[in-house]
C-alpha cells in the first residue's frame, strides 16, 4: 500500500539557518504530494503541494519538488524564522486515491 | 469565512462509555474525511463521505466505530464501549471534492479514555 517516510525529528535550528526535511514515498499510480504544517495549538494547514512529476510547490519561502525518479518530496527553506517552529507532515493522495497518507511528522524548533 | 469546526474540543471518557464527536464542514464541501492521530504520529485515515454516502470506511479500526453524515453536511463519529487505545486526536477534514483538491482540517477533538 501507499506509505510516506519522513525524516525523524526533532530538528533544532538557529534563526536564518537553511532547512531541509526529507520525505520519500511509495505509491501506486501518480499521487499528488503535500506538505502540511501544524503550529502549536492549531489545526493542520496545507503549506504547499505538487500534483505531478517535476512540479515545484512553494509557499511562505518553503519549497519542495516532486521527484518521481527518487520518489521524494523534500521540504526546503533558505532562512528559517522563529515563527516557523511547528510540526511538518509530508503526505500523498489525490486522483483516485482521495484519502491522504501522512508521514509521522517532524518537529522543527527554531531558536533566536 | 468559517472553517471546519469540531466539538467538543476535548473529551474525557471512562472506559466502556460511548462518545459522539461532531464535525461541521465548510459550507458546500462535498467531501468529508475523518482521521485519527495518535500522540507523536501522523493522522491516519478512518472514513470518507461524498455528500451523505459513506464511500470508504476501510480505516475504521473496529466495529465499535461508526460514522454518519445523514444530510450531507454535519458528520458524527461515534465510538461505542471506548477503550484506552482509542485515546487520540480525531480530525475532520472537508474538501470541494476528492482527488487533488485541498483538504481543510478542523482543530480536532482530543479524546482521552481513562
Amino acid at each position: 500500500g501507499d506509505s510516506v517516510t519522513q525524516m525523524e525529528g526533532p530538528v533544532t535550528l538557529s534563526e536564518e539557518a537553511f532547512l531541509t526535511i526529507n520525505c520519500t514515498y511509495t505509491a501506486t499510480g501518480y499521487p499528488s504530494l503535500f506538505w502540511y504544517v501544524q503550529y502549536p495549538g492549531e489545526g493542520l494547514q496545507l503549506l504547499l503541494k505538487a500534483t505531478k512529476a517535476d512540479d515545484k510547490g512553494s509557499n511562505k519561502g518553503f519549497e519542495a519538488t516532486y521527484r518521481k525518479e527518487t520518489t521524494s518530496f523534500h521540504l526546503e527553506k533558505g532562512s528559517v524564522q522563529v515563527s516557523d517552529s511547528a510540526v511538518y507532515f509530508c503526505a500523498l493522495g489525490g486522483g483516485s486515491n482521495y484519502k491522504l497518507t501522512f508521514g509521522k511528522g517532524t518537529l522543527l524548533t527554531v531558536n533566536p | 469565512g468559517a472553517g471546519v469546526s469540531q466539538s467538543p474540543r476535548y473529551k474525557v471518557a471512562k472506559r466502556g462509555q460511548d462518545v459522539a464527536l461532531r464535525c461541521d464542514p465548510i459550507s458546500g464541501h462535498v467531501s468529508l474525511f475523518w482521521y485519527q492521530q495518535a500522540l507523536g504520529q501522523g493522522p491516519e485515515f478512518l472514513t470518507y463521505f461524498q455528500n451523505e454516502a459513506q464511500l470508504d470506511k476501510s480505516g475504521l479500526p473496529s466495529d465499535r466505530f461508526f460514522a454518519e453524515r445523514p444530510e450531507g453536511s454535519v458528520s458524527t463519529l461515534k465510538i461505542q464501549r471506548t477503550q484506552q487505545e482509542d485515546s487520540a486526536v480525531y480530525l475532520c477534514a472537508s474538501s470541494t471534492s476528492g482527488g487533488t483538491y485541498e483538504q481543510y482540517f478542523g482543530p480536532g477533538t482530543r479524546l482521552t479514555v481513562t
